[in-house]
């Protein structure tokens, strides 16, 4: 059964910072990774999608990478702002879960000014 | 503009009642899906589709009907509202098998049943 995990489950930054946050998963049988980003009480926003043939993706000031075989992606945020708190949430689509999308419990940043 | 439309947005029940989470996408998409999202729980996919006709569970199912009659439509039915049925629900799709284009989500459903 894939599990997915981030941590830490909440960071707190000052602004302008580079920042790392981290998802892991147990079963490397997957199509791909999707990084979203969650604002309280609102829906999920499609960050980066990183396909299994990938090592990575980038958008603006983030980058997610893709380590299959490690089980684990990682995603980068350049210069950080206050605009950037939210909940950022990894899911994984595989082989071993078709049709599904499993979540990890998310990591919330707070950027402050 | 193409994406994934839920209604409603907010909904109050009250315990017993049924009612309907209607979900659809214009994208043409075979993939659908349903999720809750609970504080501390994170997102848990209650029923799924991979194409009409075609469903199937998810991790937590009890208390909720699917189906999907077309390619656009994935209705989720609560047949008799619980309070620990108060959740966010979300909708998602995603083209092709294998989820190669990634999943696209709907604004969410809110509900409280009293």
């Amino acid at each position: 059964k894939q599990e997915v995990t981030q941590i830490p489950a909440a960071l707190s930054v000052p602004e302008g910072e580079n920042l790392v946050l981290n998802c892991s998963f147990t079963d490397s049988a997957i199509y791909n990774l999707q990084w979203f980003r969650q604002d309280p009480g609102k829906g999920l926003t499609s960050l980066l999608l990183i396909q299994s043939s990938q090592r990575e993706q980038t958008s603006g000031r983030l980058n997610a990478s893709l380590d299959k075989s490690s089980g684990r992606s990682t995603l980068y945020i350049a210069a950080s702002q206050p605009g950037d708190s939210a909940t950022y949430l990894c899911a994984v689509f595989g082989s071993s879960n078709t049709g599904k999308l499993i979540f990890g419990q998310g990591t919330t940043l707070q950027v402050k000014p | 503009n193409a994406g994934v439309t839920q209604t409603p947005k907010f909904q109050v029940l009250k315990t017993g009642q049924s009612m309907t989470l209607q979900c659809a996408q214009d994208m043409n998409h075979e993939y659908m899906s349903w999720y809750r999202q609970d504080p501390g729980m994170g997102l848990r996919l209650i029923h799924y589709s991979v194409g009409a006709g075609i469903t199937d569970q998810g991790e937590v199912p009890n208390g909720y009907n699917v189906s999907r009659s077309t390619t656009e439509d994935f209705p989720l039915r609560l047949l008799s509202a619980a309070p620990s049925q108060t959740s966010v629900y979300f909708c998602a799709s995603s083209s092709q098998s294998r989820g190669t284009s990634g999943y696209t989500f709907g604004s969410g459903t809110r509900l409280t049943v009293v």
